[in-house]
């Protein structure tokens, strides 16, 4: 099993430009998640999906959207750049949405926007 | 100017040696706290979680202990070894949209392990 994957590893994009980071998992869990992490910060939730069709905003949304696109795949878009935006972002799933199911995460995709 | 958020508190300790690994809490309401280990370039990993319940939890090589009172939880790691250098996280459980199971994570400590 690879676990959770994602694409791609690393990103530079100049402000205003659109892109989609990849999640996918093969654990067959029900629940995937989006996170950022800032230097010297812990993770933020961006957005979650507590079982396949529904998605749900966390914490911090704003200038994300995401598409829950079968059980496997979880993307996360972001239309239009921001410096703001530079992080590095996990994806991560469980069993369920409970914190008793553990989270698995994925690499990270580091995004550099300039 | 200078981000306080960009320098992570650093715990430094011989291999071999115990180390304690403090978080501070928000939420008195929280009821299942995880710790988590990340590596440099890695995504998180768990490592134990304790519910609101207990006082003190152990695993191989650490222990979580939680206080209540002070909204304070700790991690011990027993003989530590030069792989345990890493960031190392606590984690809440928090609610939103009226799902729970969403962690709010802390800033975080690096813990580096002196041969």
């Amino acid at each position: 099993n690879a676990g959770v994957t994602q694409t791609p590893k690393f990103q530079v994009l100049k402000t205003g430009q659109s892109m989609t980071l990849q999640c996918a998992q093969d654990m067959n869990h029900n629940s995937m998640y989006w996170y950022r992490q800032d230097p010297g910060m812990g993770l933020r939730l961006i957005y979650y999906s507590a079982s396949e069709g529904t998605t749900d905003k966390g914490e911090v949304p704003n200038g994300y959207n995401v598409s829950r696109l079968n059980k496997r795949e979880f993307s996360l878009r972001l239309e239009s750049a921001a410096p703001s935006q530079t992080s590095v972002y996990f994806c991560a799933s469980s069993e369920g949405t409970r914190v008793a199911y553990e989270q698995y995460f994925g690499p990270g995709t580091r995004l550099t926007v300039t | 100017g200078e981000s306080v958020g960009l320098h992570l508190p650093t715990l430094s300790v011989q291999e071999g040696d115990n180390s304690i690994i403090n978080c501070a809490y928000s939420n008195s309401a929280s009821d299942y706290f995880i710790w988590y280990k990340q590596e440099s370039g890695k995504g998180p990993q768990f490592i134990i979680d304790i519910r609101s319940n207990m006082d003190k939890r152990q695993g191989q090589r650490v222990t979580v202990l939680l206080n209540k009172t002070v909204k304070h939880l700790s991690l011990q790691i027993a003989a530590t070894q030069p792989g345990d250098s890493a960031v190392y996280f606590c984690a809440e459980e928090r609610e939103y949209g009226g799902s729970q199971g969403n962690l709010i994570f802390g800033k975080g400590t690096k813990l580096s392990v002196k041969p």
